[in-house]
């Protein structure tokens, strides 16, 4: 069965370090999305592709926070630097809808950030 | 503060119905979901229900709405060790942005 894939799963780094997410989804899956999940809370939105197009990054820290999608496929998901706020699980998404249609997002195994 | 409500947690007895509930704020939504998420993974799509719909079953999952009052629920029958988990509602909007809301931890004891 197709799944999303993230690496790495797990993550400590120092704050002020440069740290990087990575995300293969579905193939053929047109939008992509990467949530952040604080513990105790439900996924908030970072940012979401449509293809290689950033549809919205409204929630994205962009002082820190950097996504891309270049050919429209896998994504990474770069924070630098590092805060110990950003400690929290990252999620990437898939759909293989389109905006404005049925968002069944699938959702890979989430990368677990401890910032120390 | 959430767009999206739900009780935080729900005790349940194996073999009883669990119901777990969730309001929504926004009317516009035409697709609201059901996830589950068992303890260090991602979510996993339960079921979801179009806004035309006012009930969907599954399975053991029935999920209703109601759109007059943005209430939506999830019943699982015959509730089982491996249904604990947390629950999230989520609705999206027009742009296929998902809003969760704070998930429901149901815990089922034997």
């Amino acid at each position: 069965e197709a799944e999303v894939a993230q690496s790495p799963r797990y993550k400590i780094t120092e704050k002020s370090q440069a740290v990087a997410f990575w995300c293969d989804p579905i193939s053929g899956h047109a939008t992509l999305y990467w949530y952040r999940q604080i513990l105790g809370q439900g996924p908030e939105l970072l940012v979401q592709f449509q293809d290689e197009s950033v549809v919205d990054d409204s929630q994205l820290p962009k002082d820190r926070f950097s996504a891309e999608r270049l050919k429209g496929v896998d994504s990474t998901l770069k924070i630098q630097p590092a805060e110990l706020g950003d400690s929290a699980m990252y999620l990437c998404a898939s759909s293989p809808y389109g905006a404005r249609e049925n968002t069944e997002a699938f959702f890979g195994q989430g990368t677990r950030l401890t910032v120390v | 503060g959430e767009d999206v409500e739900q009780s935080l947690f729900l005790s349940v007895r194996e073999g009883d119905s669990s119901v777990i509930n969730c309001t929504y704020t926004d009317s516009s939504s035409t697709y609201l979901y059901w996830y589950k998420q068992e303890p260090g993974a991602g979510l996993q799509l339960l079921t979801y229900i179009f806004s035309n719909m006012d009930m969907k079953q599954d399975q053991r999952l029935t999920v209703l709405l109601n759109k007059k009052d943005k209430h939506l629920s999830l019943r699982i029958a015959d509730t089982q060790t491996g249904d604990s988990a947390i629950y999230f509602c989520a609705e999206a909007d027009s742009w296929g942005k998902l809003q969760f809301g704070a998930g429901t931890q149901v815990v089922v004891t034997p």
